[in-house]
């Protein structure tokens, strides 16, 4: 079965300063991974996946499939990038359901 | 376009009643995901439905839940006789095809009394 870790459920910086929020996944075939992400008082929304290898309001992450990670990363974080973020992951194969982790709340210092 | 729409966005149910959520999809979209939120845990996947069809309910307890999208009208979560266990929010999602990304709603709550 499928599993996504996020060891962080809390994480504060400051004000442009970098931000990683870390995501590991165990699976045995070929995942698709997504970043989700709900600001406060706010649907979940999707951030960015890996397929589409995008850079959305300066967050990217990069697929690494020896280390089975996923993780988010940011050089410059924002105030208004305070938010929950969830890692998530979908398999192959006819579901697509996507298996979430526990995410990780964000918090940016001014 | 709205979005997903769920309702009620809070709901209340004393032990033994039934819970009946509802969520319409984006226009345009015929796959609806049901997800359970409990506290300070990610979502966890229920079912998978397209219109009229239940494609995946491996998610789904195996008693008390059930769920339905049909031809015309919203996809329903039901829950029968509710537990104090059933306490969660409800997430319900669609998305336009198979390999599509999944939409959001803001989710029901469900506090049992």
């Amino acid at each position: 079965a499928q599993r996504v870790t996020q060891p962080e459920k809390l994480l504060s910086v400051f004000k442009g300063a970098p931000v990683e929020l870390k995501c590991n996944y165990s699976y045995s075939g070929s995942p698709e991974l997504f970043w989700y992400v709900q600001y406060s008082r706010q649907r979940l929304q999707l951030l960015l996946r890996h397929i589409s290898r995008e850079s959305i309001k300066g967050f990217t992450a990069d697929l690494n499939k020896g280390e089975t990670s996923f993780h988010l990363k940011k050089p410059f974080a924002q105030e208004e990038d305070s938010a929950m973020y969830y890692c998530a992951l979908s398999t192959s194969g006819s579901a697509r359901q996507l298996t979430f982790g526990s995410g990780t709340q964000l918090t940016v210092l001014p | 376009n709205a979005g997903v729409m769920q309702n009620p966005r809070h709901l209340v149910r004393r032990r033994g009643q039934e819970a009946r959520l509802r969520c319409s999809p984006m226009k345009g979209h015929s796959h609806v995901y049901w997800y359970r939120q409990l506290p300070e845990e990610g979502l966890k996947f229920m079912v998978y439905l397209q219109k009229e069809n239940i494609i995946d309910e491996s998610g789904m307890p195996k008693e008390r839940f059930s769920a339905e999208f049909p031809k015309e009208g919203p996809s329903i979560l039901r829950i029968q006789q509710v537990v104090r266990g059933d306490s969660a929010a409800y997430f319900c999602a669609s998305s336009p095809g198979l390999n599509q990304p999944q939409h959001f709603g803001d989710g029901t709550r469900l506090s049992i009394l």
